[in-house]
């Protein structure tokens, strides 16, 4: 079945630092890609999505690229912020298919 | 923009009794929702997908008859927790995705958290 991992965290790092979360995925066919946020407290939102290889979502600074050939997304920010500091999951969504399968989460830690 | 409304946010309840869980879509029709158990430190699992007018489509290992899912309108899909034991502590996620046009993307609750004493 399709699955996502991501790597483990928490991360934690300095404001202005570079960012990036690894994700990888196992699915058949040709699956969309989504990171996902969760502020504290709150619900998720998304934050990007690529729905064919070579995609490059980007958003707020964040980007990723739909890599078939690694079956990978991971994310990147070039400089990050204290408000930066969230949980982020990776998730697929199957061909044709509505709902999504997350990553297990990864905790960013941004400090001042 | 869209909006999706969970209600709860958090709820207590003492153990053997139920509760139930809201989700409303708040400027747009969804005929399918979707509820996620969100453990601590790890991802979101998909519990059951809810269908306006039909039953709910529950995912492998998820107890129908423990979580009962009604989604009885356009707008509003609920989760009622059975019977509930300290292991169903949680935080629960509602989702849903406008029916129209195709590829709406799919916008979450703020999520319920449960705490069973």
């Amino acid at each position: 079945g399709n699955s996502v991992t991501q790597m483990e965290g928490p991360v934690t790092l300095s404001e202005e630092a570079f960012l990036t979360i690894n994700c990888t995925y196992t699915a058949t066919g040709y699956p969309s890609l989504f990171w996902y946020v969760q502020y504290p407290g709150e619900g998720l939102q998304l934050l990007l999505k690529a729905t064919k290889a070579d995609d490059k979502g980007s958003n707020k600074g964040f980007e990723a690229t739909y890599r078939k050939e690694t079956t990978s997304f991971h994310l990147e920010k070039g400089s990050v912020q204290v408000s930066d500091s969230a949980v982020y999951f990776c998730a697929l969504s199957g061909q044709g298919a509505q709902k999504l399968v997350f990553g297990q989460g990864t905790r960013l830690t941004i400090n001042p | 923009g869209a909006v999706v409304s969970q209600h709860p946010s958090r709820v207590i309840c003492k153990s053997g009794t139920s509760v139930k869980i809201e989700c409303r879509s708040l400027d747009f029709q969804a005929t399918t929702m979707f509820w996620y158990r969100q453990f601590p430190k790890k991802s979101l699992m998909l519990m059951a997908t809810s269908n306006e007018g039909s039953k709910a489509t529950y995912e492998q290992g998820v107890e129908k008859d423990k979580f009962l899912i009604n989604h009885a309108s356009l707008t509003l899909s609920t989760l009622t927790v059975t019977s509930a034991h300290p292991e169903d502590s949680s935080f629960y996620i509602c989702s849903a995705r406008a029916d129209s046009p195709n590829n709406s993307p799919l916008h979450f609750g703020n999520g319920t958290r449960l705490t069973v004493t």
